[in-house]
């Protein structure tokens, strides 16, 4: 069974920094890249960034750019998300995501002072 | 950049009914990486289709993706009372990849 389960999320306040996990289980995570998207607060989905199987290529998109960082360890299975430099509007459920094998359950982050 | 439109906005069918939801790309979808997800209030999107025609493990047989280049459509062939919920198409053929506004079907 496919398995993708998110920690870390919580309250920060503006400025601040989180560090989010993603444990992955049940398929070669290894072999596909990955993604984190967010939902905020009764919105539309927006992809985050994303990393290459191997680690050697990662995008973001514009907003977080230089402020987060995606990172991989395949030999735990597990994706990350430093966000650091955190604004009010990064509030938002956060799911790891593979295209090919689902999401997980999410993780809130809210940015608050 | 990659935008992508759904239509209709909402969509009001009937359980038993055909339900025909439309995703436009602005420009051509690389490899027709085109996903279909599902998502119900408080919980989060499932993935139905992947690579526009592939059904994810699980995901019953009346769901049905098609389509290539800029069009691109999620079929639903007997809507069971459980299919109504918000539904959005993503593309991750070229970074930074993108997601459409959303279809939500709703019971008529």
């Amino acid at each position: 069974e496919v398995q993708l389960v998110e920690s870390g999320g919580g309250l920060v306040q503006p400025g601040g920094s989180l560090r989010l996990s993603c444990a992955a289980s049940g398929f070669p995570f290894s072999t596909y890249w990955m993604s984190w998207v967010r939902q905020a607060p009764g919105k539309g989905l927006e992809w985050v960034a994303n990393i290459k199987y191997d680690g050697s290529e990662k995008n973001y998109v514009d907003s977080v750019r230089g402020r987060f960082i995606i990172s991989r360890d395949n030999a735990k299975n597990s994706l990350y998300l430093q966000m650091n430099s955190l604004r009010v509007e990064d509030t938002a459920v956060y799911y790891c995501a593979s295209n090919h094998w689902g999401w997980g359950q999410g993780t809130l982050v809210t940015v608050s002072s | 950049e990659i935008v992508l439109t759904q239509s209709p906005g909402t969509l009001s069918l009937s359980p038993g009914e055909r339900a025909t939801l439309s995703c436009r790309a602005s420009q051509s979808v690389s490899g027709s990486y085109l996903a279909w997800y599902q998502q119900k209030p408080g919980q989060a999107p499932r993935l139905l289709i992947y690579v526009a025609s592939s059904r994810a493990t699980g995901i019953p047989d009346r769901f049905s993706g098609s389509g290539s280049g800029t069009d691109f459509t999620l079929t639903i062939s007997r809507l069971e009372p459980e299919d109504f919920a918000v539904y959005y198409c993503q593309q991750y053929g070229s970074s930074p990849y993108s997601f459409g506004q959303g279809t939500n079907l709703e019971i008529k």
